[in-house]
């Protein structure tokens, strides 16, 4: 257990409606990473983090916004959730000079 | 981002090896090779990972072919348990993110 959580784990929300989702670690580790899952595919990275205040973005960023304002947490947001941001996010963890990355029990996130 | 082949599925008969293929034909000199497996309902789970030489860990072993084209995870003897999804990645150039494919997935029969 890689001490990485995520909240909320379920969660139903409205088109348009700004959502917020918080990976939390305990690790200490300096890289952060938002993946989103649709059926069929792999995991395709949304943002990442190097550092506090630290970040870019992955290949498909267009709808989302990250922050880290301290190192354990690394938040997602949608500003005006879409039908086609329902999907299952994942965050991941890894420590610098290490190649594994650690990945979070997911969020379904369903938008109606 | 150099990409990864893998066939779509695979079936296997428990307490029996397994070889999963993965080709990566533009793989550059500097790219490593990882594996992450996937079960039902979960998030990735890092397997093994290599550069140039064989890899062996608890979990499974990681053949790379000499010209680094291609290379096989191994399990050695195949569990109910490991019935997942495998994805085969290639770390990209600059190290900080993994590009995940569509993956292998994995029966096993009792």
């Amino acid at each position: 257990d890689a001490g990485i959580t995520q909240s909320p784990r379920h969660k139903v929300t409205e088109t348009g409606t700004p959502v917020t989702l918080r990976c939390h670690q305990t690790e200490n580790h300096r890289y952060m990473y938002w993946y989103r899952q649709d059926p069929g595919h792999g995991l395709r990275l949304i943002h990442y983090s190097y550092g506090v205040k630290d970040t870019d973005k992955g290949e498909v960023s267009d709808g989302y916004s990250v922050s880290r304002s301290k190192t354990e947490d690394f938040l997602l947001t949608l500003e005006s959730a879409t039908s086609s941001q329902t999907s299952v996010y994942f965050c991941a963890i890894r420590q610098a000079l290490q190649e594994t990355q650690y990945f979070g029990p997911g969020t379904r996130l369903l938008v109606l | 981002d150099a990409k990864t082949t893998q066939p779509n599925s695979m079936e296997s008969n428990e307490e029996e090896p397994v070889h999963l293929p993965c080709n990566h034909s533009t793989i550059s000199g500097t790219d490593y090779i990882h594996w992450y497996r996937q079960l039902p309902s979960q998030g990735p789970e890092y397997v093994i990972h290599g550069l140039t030489s064989n890899v062996n860990n608890r979990m499974a072993s990681l053949a790379i072919a000499e010209d680094r084209k291609s290379s096989t995870l191994i399990l050695h003897r195949a569990t109910l348990r490991d019935a997942a999804v495998y994805y085969c990645i290639l770390r990209d150039s600059d190290g900080n993110k993994l590009v995940f494919g569509a993956g292998t997935i994995l029966r096993v029969k009792s």
